[in-house]
C-alpha cells in the first residue's frame, strides 16, 4: 500500500515566525509532489508543486524535496494568521502513473 | 469555463434515496477524479477518468457507487440506495493529463444522508 504520511497537528506557531511541514512518502518511484492548503468548509488549492530534489521558492513558500529520504517540506516564511489552514501533500507517481496519493494533512494554527 | 464546478453544493437526501453528483472540469482537461473526503479525514480517491474512459475504479466504496463521463466535459457520480456513511464532501478535480500535472479542485458537494 502506498502511503504519504504526515503529522496532523495541530502545529502552532506565532505570527512572524517559519512554519514547517513536513511530509513522507512510502514509494520510492515517485516523481511529483505538490502541497495544497484547505480552509475549513472549502475545497483544497494549490500552493506548490516540485519534481526534483532541493529547494523551490515561491514567495514566501519554500518547498523541499528529498528523494533519497523520500521526505517533501513546505517552509511558510513570516507566517500570518491567514495561512492558518490543513495543508495536504501529495504524491504522483510520474509517467504512466495517474493515481495521487494524498496525505491527511497537517493543521497549522498562526497565533496573532 | 474558468474553473472546475460542481453541482449541487449541498443535497440532503433520506435513506436509501439515489443522487447524482455533477462536475464540470476546466475545459481542455483530460484527466478528471473524484475524490472524497469525510469530517476531518483526508482526501480517499474514488474513480479517475482519462477522457470518458476510467481505467481504474477500484476505489469506489460498493457497487451502489458509479461513475460516467461524456468526453472530456462532464462527469456525473451516481450514489444508489445512499446510506448514512455516505455523508461526506464528494470532490472533483482536473488536469491536463493524467500524469504529474497538478490537479484543480472544484468546490465540493456536500452530501448529508439522514
Amino acid at each position: 500500500q502506498k502511503e504519504v504520511e504526515q503529522n496532523s497537528g495541530p502545529l502552532s506557531v506565532p505570527e512572524g515566525a517559519i512554519a514547517s511541514l513536513n511530509c513522507t512518502y512510502s514509494d520510492r518511484g515517485s516523481q511529483s509532489f505538490f502541497w495544497y492548503r484547505q480552509y475549513s468548509g472549502k475545497s483544497p488549492e494549490l500552493i506548490m508543486f516540485i519534481y526534483s530534489n532541493g529547494d523551490k521558492e515561491d514567495g514566501r513558500f519554500t518547498a523541499q524535496l528529498n528523494k533519497a529520504s523520500q521526505y517533501v517540506s513546505l517552509l511558510i516564511r513570516d507566517s500570518q494568521p491567514s495561512d492558518s489552514a490543513t495543508y495536504l501533500c501529495a504524491v504522483n507517481g510520474g509517467s504512466g502513473t495517474y493515481k495521487y496519493i494524498f496525505g491527511t494533512g497537517t493543521r497549522l494554527k498562526v497565533l496573532a | 469555463g474558468a474553473g472546475v464546478s460542481q453541482s449541487p453544493s449541498n443535497k440532503v437526501t433520506e435513506k436509501g434515496k439515489d443522487v447524482e453528483l455533477r462536475c464540470d472540469p476546466i475545459s481542455g482537461h483530460t484527466a478528471l477524479y473524484w475524490y472524497r473526503q469525510r469530517l476531518g479525514q483526508g482526501l480517499e480517491f474514488l474513480i479517475y477518468f482519462q477522457g470518458n474512459s476510467a481505467p481504474d475504479k477500484s476505489g469506489l466504496p460498493s457497487d451502489r457507487f458509479s461513475a460516467e463521463r461524456t468526453g472530456e466535459s462532464v462527469s456525473t457520480l451516481t450514489i444508489q440506495r445512499t446510506q448514512q456513511e455516505d455523508s461526506a464532501v464528494y470532490l472533483c478535480a482536473s488536469s491536463r493529463r493524467t500524469s504529474g500535472d497538478t490537479q484543480y479542485f472544484g468546490p465540493g458537494t456536500r452530501l448529508t444522508v439522514l
